[in-house]
């Protein structure tokens, strides 16, 4: 079990460019989430997936942010017209849903996002 | 809605001394509750979590955190501080019912210091 992994590790980009987070789940993990964390705060949540279907989107920062989890497997954080308000560290986690909400959630490493 | 209060940002024990950091949290209903660690530029690793069996929890590296509902908290201890506990450490719910099931709301954080 590799865990879950999150590329790019660190990116720097320009006021204006987009960028885009990839994150690789445990394997098994039917659900899949993406967190936002800035300095001095707890991880905030911004979406999650049950398999391939978005099922809460409405805590996306704004319509710049959106996720996708094409086969159910790897999912993409695209950044559009990044703003320096966007710097922050985006964390991936994965679990194993079975109708128990207690279940263990895994966490990435994060892709720390700094815009100039 | 629900919401995790983590009390002190930063917390500093001498090595070897009781670690008692603090949490509280808003719920009608009791969640699931759990407490994470994030060293530096790392991701967060699961230290404990609370799913309505007993209300004393044992976690890793020598950590345990009791659930009160009555006064609504789960406080994190180990009886003696390590060097190597020196991170931050996060408190989160999860709700057991309703669309947010599953997804993690988190704390602050409260950061440890471990003084030699």
């Amino acid at each position: 079990d590799t865990g879950v992994s999150q590329d790019p590790r660190h990116k720097i980009t320009k006021r204006g460019q987009n960028v885009t987070f990839r994150c690789d789940p445990i394997s098994e993990h039917n659900r899949l989430y993406w967190y936002r964390q800035t300095l001095g705060q707890g991880p905030e949540f911004l979406t999650y997936f049950q398999n391939e279907a978005q099922l809460e989107k409405s805590r996306l920062l704004s319509d710049r942010f959106s996720a996708e989890r094409p086969k159910g497997s790897f999912s993409t954080l695209e950044i559009q017209r990044t703003e320096q308000g966007d710097s922050a560290m985006y964390l991936c986690a994965s679990s194993l849903a079975r109708g128990d909400s207690g279940n263990t959630i895994y966490f990435g490493e994060g892709s720390w996002l700094t815009v100039v | 809605a629900q919401s995790v209060t983590q009390l002190g940002s930063h917390v500093s024990v001498s090595e070897g001394a009781l670690v008692l950091l603090r949490c509280n949290y808003s719920s009608s209903v009791p969640p699931y509750l759990f407490w994470y660690v994030q060293y530096p530029n790392q991701g967060l690793q699961l230290l404990l979590k609370y799913t309505s069996a007993a209300t004393l929890v044992k976690g890793i590296n020598g950590f345990e955190a009791e659930f009160k509902k009555s006064e609504t908290s789960f406080h994190l201890t180990k009886p003696s501080a390590h060097m190597s506990d020196a991170a931050e450490y996060f408190c989160a719910v999860s709700p057991k019912h309703g669309g947010s099931q599953g997804n993690l709301i988190f704390g602050k954080g409260t950061k440890l210091s471990v003084k030699p």
